[in-house]
């Protein structure tokens, strides 16, 4: 059953304009939300996150938005630089009892100079 | 900054063999797990652990097994390896009830089993 979904496998976007990652889940008991960025051959590195309790959360270029009615939440990039390419994977997690998180199948974003 | 490093960046080995993918992190982390990444699937989590002798298994346990002797080190075994466990495997670390749980990779070690 795969609680986290990221519907779209791949995205390509024009330089300077805006990237937009769409995450779904089905839990409605998630606390945290995360988005993660990955390079080839490295490690995920932490974007930025979002509590249950807030719509959205900015910090610089990046933006994420929540909406608990539509268990969706979206990661917006703007604007969309060359080195934004990458793989990117939403993840959530509850804040007691369970620490994990759980993630999405990964969304691939290429920015096109 | 906090470091996660694994043993092997990249790693060839036989079916059958016994495989040993070891983990450590720096920051004094009480949680500790262990992905594998393959395309298309994301990030499945295969064991993790929130202490020393502690081991909790995650979605895909099935053909591995875990050690973790001291609080920094944190081992993924392979018992007998084969080809499906061709893999990127990636360890992580946390803190217990950390900020919105964030967790901490380390690089990856991309396992080939011929």
């Amino acid at each position: 059953d795969q609680q986290v979904k990221q519907n779209s496998p791949s995205l390509s976007v024009q330089e300077g304009r805006i990237s937009i990652l769409n995450c779904d889940y089905t839990n409605s008991m998630f606390d945290y939300f995360l988005w993660y960025k990955k390079y080839p051959a490295e490690g995920p590195t932490f974007l930025i996150s979002i509590s249950s309790i807030k719509d959205k959360n900015e910090d610089g270029r990046f933006t994420v938005f929540l909406n608990k009615s539509a268990k969706h939440l979206s990661l917006h990039i703007v604007p969309s630089q060359p080195g934004d390419s990458a793989v990117y994977f939403c993840a959530a997690s509850r804040r007691f009892g369970n620490e994990k998180l759980t993630f999405g199948t990964g969304t691939r974003l290429t920015i096109i100079p | 900054d906090v470091k996660v490093t694994q043993s092997s960046r990249y790693l060839v080995k036989r079916t059958g063999e016994k495989v040993f993918l070891e983990c450590v992190q720096d920051m004094d982390h009480e949680n500790m797990f262990w992905y594998r990444q393959d395309p298309g699937l994301g990030l499945r989590l295969i064991y993790f652990s929130y202490d020393v002798k502690m081991k909790e298994k995650g979605d895909i346990p099935e053909g591995y097994s875990v050690s973790r002797e001291k609080k920094e080190r944190f081992s993924l075994i392979l018992e007998s390896a084969s080809t499906n466990q061709t893999s990127m495997y990636l360890c992580a670390s946390s803190f217990l009830g950390g900020s919105y749980n964030e967790q901490f990779f380390g690089p990856g070690t991309r396992l080939t089993v011929l």
